[in-house]
């Protein structure tokens, strides 16, 4: 059965800080996976997704995210934390071999950014 | 606006009763996702339709059931309601199973 972990329930960072938010994942054969962010009271946004070719992924609001093979993790990264990427971000995860598939969400990380 | 509708936004009502959330999803998707979001829950998957066939269960009651129709809208239906059941539920759309979904705004339900 394929899963998703997201190991921190909340992350702090200070703005201006680099700033990261991790995840790891079981599934089997090759990957899709993809960073969802959900602000207060809104549904979930698409950040970006690897499919296939460049482990780094770059998406919305400059965020970007490193596909790791060998440690099948998929961490979510941002160069400098601005106070209105606080937000819950969630890591999901679906088997890359076609057909119908199901994705798998994490349980979310609440990203708090000091001011 | 990711394109994706949900009515209605709120919806109030008392234990034992039965509603329907409905969803349409965005122009030429195929696939529609049901979730459930509660503060202790987390996010839930319940259901998934692709093209009007059911294509993957999650964590749904049996007191809940959907259906895809036709023009892909699709309904949630949640009877016997308990308090337990005052949730958030969001729809999502992608083009095809497993791809990019697009989330609805949501509808909150609250059981009293």
């Amino acid at each position: 059965a394929q899963s998703v972990a997201q190991p921190e329930d909340q992350v702090n960072v200070a703005e201006g800080n680099p700033l990261t938010v991790k995840c790891t994942y079981s599934v089997s054969g090759n990957p899709y996976l993809f960073w969802y962010v959900q602000y207060p009271n809104r549904g979930l946004q698409f950040l970006l997704k690897y499919i296939t070719g460049d482990n780094l992924v770059k998406g919305s609001y400059g965020f970007e995210a490193e596909f790791n093979k060998s440690q099948t993790s998929f961490h979510l990264k941002k160069p400098s934390a601005l106070v209105s990427d606080s937000a819950l971000y969630f890591c999901a995860v679906s088997p890359n071999s076609g057909g119908y598939q199901k994705v798998t969400f994490g349980t979310g990380t609440k990203l708090q950014v000091i001011p | 606006d990711s394109g994706v509708t949900q009515t209605p936004k709120h919806l109030i009502t008392a234990t034992g009763q039965r509603v329907t959330l409905r969803c349409s999803p965005r122009s030429g998707d195929l696939s529609v996702y049901w979730y459930q979001q509660s503060l202790d829950q987390g996010l839930q998957f319940l259901i998934q339709y692709y093209n009007g066939e059911e294509r993957a269960k999650g964590n749904i009651l049996e007191r809940f059931s959907a259906q895809q129709f036709p023009d892909l809208h699709s309904e949630l239906n949640l009877s016997s309601l308990e308090l337990g059941d005052s949730a958030l539920y969001f729809c999502a759309s992608s083009v095809i199973a497993g791809g990019t979904q697009y989330f609805g705004p949501g509808t909150r339900l609250t059981v009293l």
